[in-house]
C-alpha cells in the first residue's frame, strides 16, 4: 500500500541554520503531497502542499518540491526561527476510491536562540 | 476560516466505560476524519465519513465506532475504554474527494486508567 517515509528526529537547529527535512513516499500514480505542521499544544496545520510533479509548494519561507523521479518532498527552509520549533509531518492523498491522507511518523524540530 | 472543533482537550476516563468524543466543522465540508496520534507511530486513521450517516473504516477501527447524524458533526465512541486507547486524537475535515486540505481540530487528550 501507499506509504511515505519521513527522516527520523529530532532535530536540533540553531537560528538560522538551514533546514532540511527528508520525505519519500511509495504510491501509486501521482499522489497530492503535504507537509502538515504542529506547533506544541496544537492539531495540525497544513503548511504547504503540491498536486503534481514538479510543482513546488511554499509557505512562511518553507518550500517543497515534488520530485516524481526520486518519489521525493524534502522540505526546506534557508534560516530557521525559534518559532519554527514544533513537529513536521509529511503526507500524500491516496488515489482511487477513497481519498485518504498517510502521514509520516513525524520529525520533531527544536530550533535554539 | 475553517474551524474544526472539538468538544474537550483534555479527558480523563476509567476503563470500562463508554466515551464520547465530539468533533464539530462550520465549513459545510463533506469529509470527516478521526486519527489518533502516538508518539514514533505518527497519525493513523480511524474512521472517515463522506456524507451524513456513512462511515468507512480507516487503518484501526477496532475498538472504535463513530456516528455521523448531521452534516458538520461527527463522533468517534469507544464502546469500552482501553488503557491501550490512552492516545491523542485529532478530527480533520475536508471537501469531497479531489486533492483537497484536510484541516484540523486542536485534538483530544485521552487518558484511560
Amino acid at each position: 500500500g501507499d506509504s511515505v517515509t519521513q527522516m527520523e528526529g529530532p532535530v536540533t537547529l540553531s537560528e538560522e541554520a538551514f533546514l532540511t527535512i527528508n520525505c519519500t513516499y511509495t504510491a501509486t500514480g501521482y499522489p497530492s503531497l503535504f507537509w502538515y505542521v504542529q506547533y506544541p499544544g496544537e492539531g495540525l496545520q497544513l503548511l504547504l502542499k503540491a498536486t503534481k510533479a514538479d510543482d513546488k509548494g511554499s509557505n512562511k519561507g518553507f518550500e517543497a518540491t515534488y520530485r516524481k523521479e526520486t518519489t521525493s518532498f524534502h522540505l526546506e527552509k534557508g534560516s530557521v526561527q525559534v518559532s519554527d520549533s514544533a513537529v513536521y509531518f509529511c503526507a500524500l492523498l491516496t488515489q482511487g476510491g477513497s481519498e485518504k491522507l498517510v502521514f509520516g511518523k513525524g520529525t520533531k524540530l527544536t530550533v535554539n536562540p | 476560516d475553517v474551524k474544526v472543533t472539538q468538544s474537550s482537550r483534555y479527558l480523563v476516563k476509567r476503563t470500562g466505560e463508554k466515551v464520547f468524543l465530539e468533533c464539530v466543522q462550520d465549513m459545510d465540508h463533506e469529509n470527516m476524519f478521526w486519527y489518533r496520534q502516538d508518539p514514533g507511530l505518527g497519525l493513523r486513521l480511524i474512521y472517515f465519513s463522506y456524507d451524513v450517516k456513512m462511515k468507512e473504516k480507516g487503518d484501526i477501527p477496532e475498538g472504535y465506532s463513530v456516528s455521523r447524524e448531521k452534516k458538520e458533526r461527527f463522533s468517534l465512541i469507544l464502546e469500552s475504554a482501553s488503557t491501550n486507547q490512552t492516545s491523542m486524537y485529532l478530527c480533520a475535515s475536508s471537501l469531497i474527494a479531489g486533492g483537497e486540505t484536510q484541516y484540523f481540530g486542536p485534538g483530544t487528550r485521552l487518558l484511560v486508567l
